[in-house]
């Protein structure tokens, strides 16, 4: 059974750090795209960052520059360092999987407040 | 980037009965390889997202029947033939056809 659990998450000062995990079961990370997308509660969803099955990684412009998106295949996790956490990144954050974003993690809370 | 437009913002319907949502994409979802990757996704309170329909009319597996996905180009529409009590929720229509991904704004689907 394909499972995603994000872990990672919680409160931090404006300009801190967080890594955000996704441990994956049931399939191989290395052999996937795999996506994380965050929503404001009560708000949208908006994409954040992919890498590909090649190693190559791609952000939305609000967050480039500022978070990593890598993955360990040993643990068959993803990861989303996130450094110079800023107020409006205040979101539960998902992990999600392939372009037709087939499963998703049930997210983890990230709120950036002083 | 792509801007995905979902109407109606918010639909009442009455158990049992049809409901339609509507997305239109401000730019043509056709990709180079002749896939239009339009999706469905499903938010229920309090869970996350859950892919419905993909290539515009493709049901993910386990979605019910009921559930149907249309259009080209730039309209798409997601109906649901007779709406169930644990249809309520968010629904989504998002583009992979052209990077960054974008979602539509989302339409509540309510019980009158």
């Amino acid at each position: 059974e394909v499972q995603l659990m994000e872990s990672g998450g919680g409160l931090v000062q404006p300009g801190g750090s967080l890594r955000l995990s996704c441990a994956a079961s049931g399939f191989t990370v290395s052999t996937n795209y795999m996506t994380w997308v965050r929503q404001v509660p009560g708000k949208g969803l908006e994409w954040v960052s992919v890498i590909y099955i090649n190693g190559n990684t791609h952000y939305a412009d609000s967050v480039k520059g500022r978070f990593i998106i890598s993955r360990d295949n040993s643990k068959n996790t993803v990861y989303l360092q996130m450094n110079s956490l800023r107020v409006e990144d205040t979101a539960v954050y998902y992990c999600a999987r392939n372009w037709e974003y087939d499963y998703w993690g049930q997210g983890t809370q990230v709120t950036v407040s002083s | 980037d792509i801007v995905m437009t979902q109407t109606p913002l918010s639909s009442p319907v009455t158990l049992g009965q049809p409901a339609s949502i509507s997305c239109r994409s401000s730019q043509s979802l056709v990709h180079s390889d002749g896939n239009t990757y339009l999706s469905w996704l499903q938010q229920r309170p309090g869970q996350p997202p859950r892919l419905l329909i993909y290539t515009i009319s493709n049901r993910f597996s386990g979605v019910p029947d009921r559930f149907s996905g249309s259009g080209a180009g730039t309209d798409f529409t997601l109906k649901i033939s007779r709406v169930e009590a644990e249809d309520v929720g968010v629904y989504y229509c998002m583009q992979a056809t052209r990077f960054p991904v974008t979602f539509g704004g989302g339409t509540k689907v309510e019980i009158k």
